[in-house]
């Protein structure tokens, strides 16, 4: 059964390093999203992407993230100054186009930022 | 109010129990409902989807849908063992983002 994939499951990184998390989605699937989960919270939305670009981005979203499609296949985010309270949980997820259908979700990449 | 409220649990019940989630929302607007069942440190991986009020069944699942109530509900029919983990509730508008509940731990004792 096709999953998402994402790398590496875990990333440690310094107060104001820059890091780039990778996700691989579905083959066929058109959406594509990240998520994070703070420890003990619930998951809050980051930032859709369909047809090369970003179609929806919450508050949480601000100037030092980005995603990028650099190839068929990848989709990353990027943080480009990294925070204590970026420490969390970042879930990519990837859905078929249409609203019908549902998202599925990557196993996560746990960020740690000391 | 928040926009979809669950309650954190946790819940324990003996194995072979019926278990019962449950979450509500305040946005109408909210048209399509999912349960992800998220095992510790791993991704929510989805359980059942439902888009109209009643009951969709799968298996030991049964999902339920009250628009009117604005309530949701998740069975669990001959719980497991391997059923204990986190329950979140989602949902969503048409093409919008999902909007998660805190999620419910439930353990199931053998």
């Amino acid at each position: 059964e096709p999953e998402v994939t994402q790398t590496p499951s875990h990333q440690v990184t310094q107060m104001g390093q820059e890091v780039i998390l990778r996700c691989v989605p579905i083959s066929n699937h058109l959406y594509f999203y990240w998520y994070r989960q703070i420890l003990g919270q619930k998951v809050e939305f980051l930032v859709s992407f369909y047809n090369n670009e970003i179609s929806e981005k919450s508050e949480i979203f601000d100037d030092q993230f980005s995603v990028e499609r650099p190839d068929g296949s990848n989709f990353t985010l990027k943080i480009r100054s990294t925070k204590l309270e970026d420490s969390a949980m970042y879930f990519c997820a990837s859905r078929e186009d249409g609203p019908t259908y549902e998202q599925y979700f990557g196993p996560g990449t746990r960020l740690t930022v000391t | 109010q928040k926009e979809v409220e669950q309650d954190p649990g946790p819940l324990s019940v003996p194995e072979g129990a019926i278990v019962s989630l449950n979450c509500t929302y305040s946005n109408s607007a909210f048209q399509y409902f999912m349960w992800y069942r998220q095992y510790s440190r791993k991704g929510p991986e989805l359980l059942m989807y439902t888009y109209s009020s009643g009951n969709k069944e799968d298996g030991r699942f049964t999902a339920q849908v009250d628009k009117s109530s604005k309530y949701i509900s998740l069975f669990i029919r001959d719980s497991q063992p391997s059923d204990s983990a986190t329950y979140l509730c989602a949902m969503r508008t048409g093409n919008t983002p999902l909007v998660f509940g805190k999620g419910t731990r439930l353990s199931v004792i053998a």
